[in-house]
C-alpha cells in the first residue's frame, strides 16, 4: 500500500506571497492532520480534517486554511507569507476515529520564506 | 504548563546500555499516548502506542504508562547507534480529534 504522499517537497517563497501544499493520504484513510514542525516549537498541529470537515484547528491564524477534498486529499493554504512561517510542513493521515488512531506522516513539505 | 513535556536531551547513552525517556501530560482525558521517532531530515515514524495503564513490550522497545501520574516512558533495550534520533511522545484526545506532541527528546547512543 502507497504511504503518504506531499507535494510539493520544497518551495521557495518571498513574503507576502501566498503558497499550497498537497498531501495525499494512505488508501482507506479519511483523516488528514496538518503540523508545522520547526526547530524551536517542535510539531505543532494545525488542523484535522474528516470527510471534507474541519473537525479541529490549532492555534494558528487565519492565513493558515485548509480543505479536503470527497477523495480524503487534503491541501493547505499560506496566505501573506512572514519569514516565520518557515517550516517543515507535514500531514499525517488515519482511518479517522481523531487523535486515537495511530497517524501515518508524509514526507513533509519544506517551505523557506524569504 | 505546556501539554505534553519531554526533556530535550540530547540524552547520551552507550551502545548496548538501556535509554530511558519520558513523558508528561497535562490533560487527564487524554486516551492513547504515542512514540514516534524522527531521523535528522525525515518525517516521524511510529514506534509504540499504548492506551492502557502498566507495560507494553515490542521488541526492545517498552512503553509504560502510569495515568494516575500523567506519565509516560519509553525504554530501548540493548541501544544501538541506528536508534540515535529524537524522540517524540504524543498524546492523543478522542474529543479533540487531534494529537498533540512534544518538542521531543534527541537520543545520541554512543559505539
Amino acid at each position: 500500500k502507497a504511504g503518504v504522499t506531499q507535494t510539493p517537497r520544497y518551495l521557495i517563497k518571498t513574503r507576502g506571497q501566498q503558497v499550497t501544499l498537497s498531501c495525499s493520504p494512505i488508501s482507506g484513510h479519511r483523516s488528514v492532520s496538518w503540523y508545522q514542525q520547526t526547530p524551536g516549537q517542535g510539531l505543532q498541529f494545525l488542523f484535522e480534517y474528516f470527510s471534507e470537515t474541519q473537525r479541529n484547528k490549532g492555534n494558528f491564524p487565519g492565513r493558515f486554511s485548509g480543505r479536503q477534498f470527497s477523495n480524503s486529499r487534503s491541501e493547505m493554504n499560506v496566505s501573506t507569507l512572514e519569514l516565520g512561517d518557515s517550516a517543515l510542513y507535514l500531514c499525517a493521515s488515519s482511518l479517522g476515529k481523531g487523535g486515537e488512531e495511530t497517524q501515518y506522516f508524509g514526507p513533509g513539505t519544506r517551505l523557506l520564506v524569504l | 504548563q505546556k501539554e505534553v513535556e519531554q526533556n530535550s536531551g540530547p540524552l547520551s547513552v552507550p551502545e548496548g546500555a538501556i535509554a530511558s525517556l519520558n513523558c508528561t501530560y497535562s490533560d487527564r482525558g487524554s486516551q492513547s499516548f504515542f512514540w514516534y521517532r524522527q531521523y535528522s531530515g525525515k518525517s516521524p515514524e511510529l514506534i509504540m502506542f499504548i492506551y492502557s495503564n502498566g507495560d507494553k513490550e515490542d521488541g526492545r522497545f517498552t512503553a509504560q504508562l502510569n495515568k494516575a501520574s500523567q506519565y509516560v516512558s519509553l525504554l530501548i533495550r540493548d541501544s544501538q547507534p541506528s536508534d540515535s534520533a529524537t524522540y517524540l511522545c504524543a498524546v492523543g484526545n478522542t474529543g479533540g480529534f487531534k494529537t498533540i506532541f512534544g518538542a521531543g527528546t534527541r537520543l545520541f547512543v554512543k559505539a
